[in-house]
């Protein structure tokens, strides 16, 4: 079975610093993972997709994410946050095949000025 | 990016009435589309999955009398929900994917509230 685990419920950063939302999954077979970005009273708008290709993915609005399988984890990164960073971040999974993505419980990123 | 519409984005309604919401893919055919609830600080709860032409598959706990859902095209589903009540007061997303290891895009979400 698929599962997600964010390992943050809440990150704070300053403008300008680095960004990393941590997530950590479990599946059978080979996984689609997926960052998902949500601003309040909003839909989810795709951050950035792994499917078997490169490990290293890049993303919208800078972002990147590398897929390590021996460590199961698809952590989220930065190099500058910015103050429209400031959301809720989803890490979804999603096997081959499979129709239904599994969610992450979310990590509510802050950003100080 | 491929587009999803829902409609409404914001919806009031008094209690024992009924609410539809819809969710359009707009420049590509959703074989299968996707109804969330979600609560205030909380990740998104599945709630069915539609297949165009087919019954809804409804997860767990979820009364499907009460959230009527049909996709009657591969551009279109829709949620109703009947004989509202004000514990049905939500946020609902619903997103659509095609085949393959694809995506899912989500419409904009619907706040209902039911008063």
């Amino acid at each position: 079975a698929q599962s997600v685990t964010q390992l943050d419920s809440h990150v704070s950063v300053s403008e300008g610093t680095p960004v990393l939302l941590r997530c950590n999954y479990s599946s059978s077979y080979s996984p689609s993972l997926f960052w998902y970005v949500q601003h309040p009273n909003k839909g989810l708008q795709l951050l950035l997709k792994y499917t078997s290709a490169a490990t290293l993915v890049k993303g919208i609005n800078g972002f990147e994410a590398e897929f390590k399988k021996s460590e199961t984890s698809f952590h989220l990164t930065k190099p500058s946050a910015h103050m429209s960073d400031a959301a809720e971040y989803f890490c979804v999974v999603s096997e081959r095949g499979a129709q239904k993505l599994v969610f992450g419980q979310g990590t509510r990123l802050t950003i100080n000025p | 990016g491929a587009v999803v519409s829902q409609h409404p984005s914001r919806v009031i309604c008094k209690s024992g009435t009924s609410v539809k919401i819809e969710c359009r893919s707009l420049d590509f055919q959703a074989t299968t589309m996707f109804w969330y609830r979600q609560f205030p600080k909380q990740s998104l709860m599945l709630m069915a999955t539609s297949n165009e032409g087919s019954k809804a598959t409804y997860e767990q706990g979820v009364e499907k009398d009460k959230f009527l859902i049909n996709h009657a095209s591969l551009t279109l589903s829709t949620l109703t929900v009947t004989s509202a009540h004000p514990e049905d007061s939500s946020f609902y997303i619903c997103s659509a994917r095609d085949l393959g290891p694809a995506e899912a895009f989500f419409g904009q979400g619907t706040r209902l509230t039911v008063v």
